[in-house]
């Protein structure tokens, strides 16, 4: 059974400082994996989805990389901003559809201004 | 631009009591999902759909029931609620073929409290 652990579990950071969330999956064979935002009282908002063939994706100012054979994952943030707080979650997905998606509990980042 | 829509925001339920949580997208989604978050954890696949009138279970799907008679809409349903399913619950859609796969889209959440 897949099972994904997001570490830490929570963050607090001063605005400007570049950081790293940290995702690992037990069982490698995975066809993507998915960085998600989720606001206090909000759904998900996808922010990088990355295939099982690639090593990275970016975005702006996020840069998440896939190391598929040691089962982990960083989303890399840099310059980072008040408005970036929220809790991030990671899910990975065994699937050729990206359907059925297995979570990480999530890291809560706190930006400090 | 209204996405996934979710209704209710939040309910309060008794035991036993049954209830049906509305869900629909405008985006021509083939897949659609529901999750359950409990507070401080990861989301959990309860029912998930590939298209009209085709439905499957996910990780935790005692005491729910779900239907796909349209591509827009994905109710889900509590028939005998029970103070375990207190949580948030999460509908969300996605377009997917073999090999092709995009983000899913989620909806604001519905509150359920089981008292």
């Amino acid at each position: 059974k897949q099972e994904v652990t997001q570490i830490p579990a929570a963050l607090s950071v001063p605005e400007g400082e570049n950081l790293v969330l940290n995702c690992s999956f037990t069982d490698s064979a995975i066809y993507n994996l998915q960085w998600f935002r989720q606001d206090p009282g909000k759904g998900l908002t996808s922010l990088l989805l990355i295939q099982s063939s690639q090593r990275e994706q970016t975005s702006g100012r996020l840069n998440a990389s896939l190391d598929k054979s040691s089962g982990r994952s960083t989303l890399y943030i840099a310059a980072s901003q008040p408005g970036d707080s929220a809790t991030y979650l990671c899910a990975v997905s065994r699937e050729t559809s990206g359907s059925r998606l297995t979570f990480g509990e999530g890291t809560q980042l706190t930006v400090n201004p | 631009n209204a996405g996934v829509t979710q209704t209710p925001k939040f309910r309060i339920l008794k035991i036993g009591q049954s209830m049906t949580l509305q869900c629909t997208q405008d985006m021509n989604h083939n897949y659609m999902y529901w999750y359950r978050q409990d507070p401080g954890m990861g989301l959990k696949l309860i029912y998930y759909s590939v298209g009209a009138g085709i439905t499957d279970k996910g990780e935790v799907p005692n005491g729910y029931n779900v239907s796909r008679s349209t591509t827009e809409d994905f109710p889900l349903r509590l028939e005998l609620a029970a103070p375990s399913q207190t949580s948030v619950y999460f509908c969300a859609s996605s377009y997917a073929l073999p090999g092709l796969n995009q983000p899913q889209h989620f909806g604001d959440g519905t509150r359920l409290s089981i008292l």
